[in-house]
Parts: C-alpha cells; structure tokens; sequence
C-alpha cells in the first residue's frame, strides 16, 4: 500500500515567520494529496489539497508544492500565527486517504 | 450543524465488553470511511462505504470489528470482547463522490469517540 512520511515530527517557529512542512510518498502513481491540520482532542481539518497535474496551488496563508519527480510534498504556511499550532498530516488518496505519522508545530510568542 | 456527528465521544470500558460507536455522516454524502488513531500516529484506514455497501476492510479490522452502514446513512462501528489494544480514538469521515471517483474526494472529519479500554 501507499506510504506516507514526514521528514520532521516536531517544528518550532517564532510567531510571523513563516512553517514548511514537508511530507514524502511511495506510490509515483499516486494523484491526489491533502493536508490536513489536528488540533488537540479534535478530528483533522482539511487546509488545502492538490492533484497531480499541479505543482502549486495557494489558498488563504498556505501554499502546498508537489515535485512529483521525487515524490515530495510540502506546506508553507506564510506569517504562522498561535492559531496555527497543532500537527499537520499530509495524506495520499485513492480510494482511501493514507496518513503520514504527522508534524506537530508550535508556535513560539 | 451539518458536519460530520459521532457518538459517543468517550467511552471507557473494562477488557472483554462490546462498544458501539454512530457516525451520522453529512446528509448527501455517499462515502463513509472509519479511521483509527493512536496516541502520536496519523490516522490508520479501517473500511469504507459507497452508500450502504461496504466495500473495503483493511487488515487492521479484526473478525472482533464490524461496522455497517443500513440504510447508507448513518454508520456503527462495533467492536465485541474489546482488549487493551483497541483504545485509540476512532474516527468517521465522509465524502460525496460518484461511483466511479478513484479517490477519495475531500474527507470531511468528525470529532471522534475515544475508546479506552481498562
């Protein structure tokens, strides 16, 4: 099956900088991808998703980059504010979503 | 609210009782899926539905777990003789997708029922 992974489990970041958080795949077939956000005692939020005709798609603070080259995705969320901490998943969909083990991001004030 | 609903939220139960969790789904979503999630670890699929039929269980369900989904609306999650290894939150996600989408659509998250077992 499909195998996701983080390159970081934790990351800290000082409050108005800016988070990348990147995420490698197995499966070069793969073609549709999803972050999501998991704040504490709640389930995961969709941020943003991107399909595999695109390199770049932007939504509102976040950006997502797929280099499907080397099988590796990435989010960059711009002027990371407290609001932002929580872990982030990147996960790889076909029929199933499939999960990386997650990246948990503080936010230092 | 029209997100994803699932009770209970917390369950805690001694070794060798049955649990039962209900996921109400967004009403037009045709695709429910359920999810386990252990302490530090991204959410492990566990099966899904297209309407009322199952259509894939992983390896992770056990014959101890079983889920249905009747009348395509409303989905239970049950797990008989619950052991120790089974606390982990479990979670229902859905989606709307036609027959023949490939994947997944965007998976709408409910907030989960934790499951611990003593």
């Amino acid at each position: 099956g499909e195998s996701v992974g983080l390159h970081l489990p934790t990351l800290s970041v000082q409050e108005g900088d800016n988070s990348i958080i990147n995420c490698a795949y197995s499966n070069s077939a793969s073609d549709y991808f999803i972050w999501y956000k998991q704040e504490s005692g709640k389930g995961p939020q969709f941020i943003i998703d991107i399909r595999s005709n695109m390199d770049k798609r932007q939504g509102q603070r976040v950006t997502v980059l797929l280099n499907k080259t080397v099988k590796h995705l990435s989010l960059q969320i711009a002027a990371t504010q407290p609001g932002d901490s929580a872990v982030y998943f990147c996960a790889v969909s076909d029929y199933k979503l499939s999960f990386g083990a997650g990246t948990t991001v503080t936010v230092r004030a | 609210d029209t997100g994803v609903s699932q009770n209970p939220r917390h369950k805690i139960t001694k070794r060798g009782q049955n649990v039962t969790f209900r996921c109400d789904p967004i009403s037009e979503h045709n695709r429910l899926y359920w999810y386990r999630q252990t302490l530090g670890q991204g959410p492990e699929f566990l099966t899904y539905f297209q309407n009322e039929a199952q259509l894939e269980k992983s390896r992770l369900l056990s014959d101890r777990f079983s889920a249905e989904r009747p009348k395509g609306s409303f989905s239970t999650l049950e797990i008989q003789r619950t052991e120790q290894g089974d606390s982990a939150m479990y979670l229902c996600a859905s989606s709307l997708r036609g027959a023949s989408g490939a994947d997944t659509g965007e998976l709408f998250f409910g907030e989960g029922s934790r499951l611990t077992v003593l």
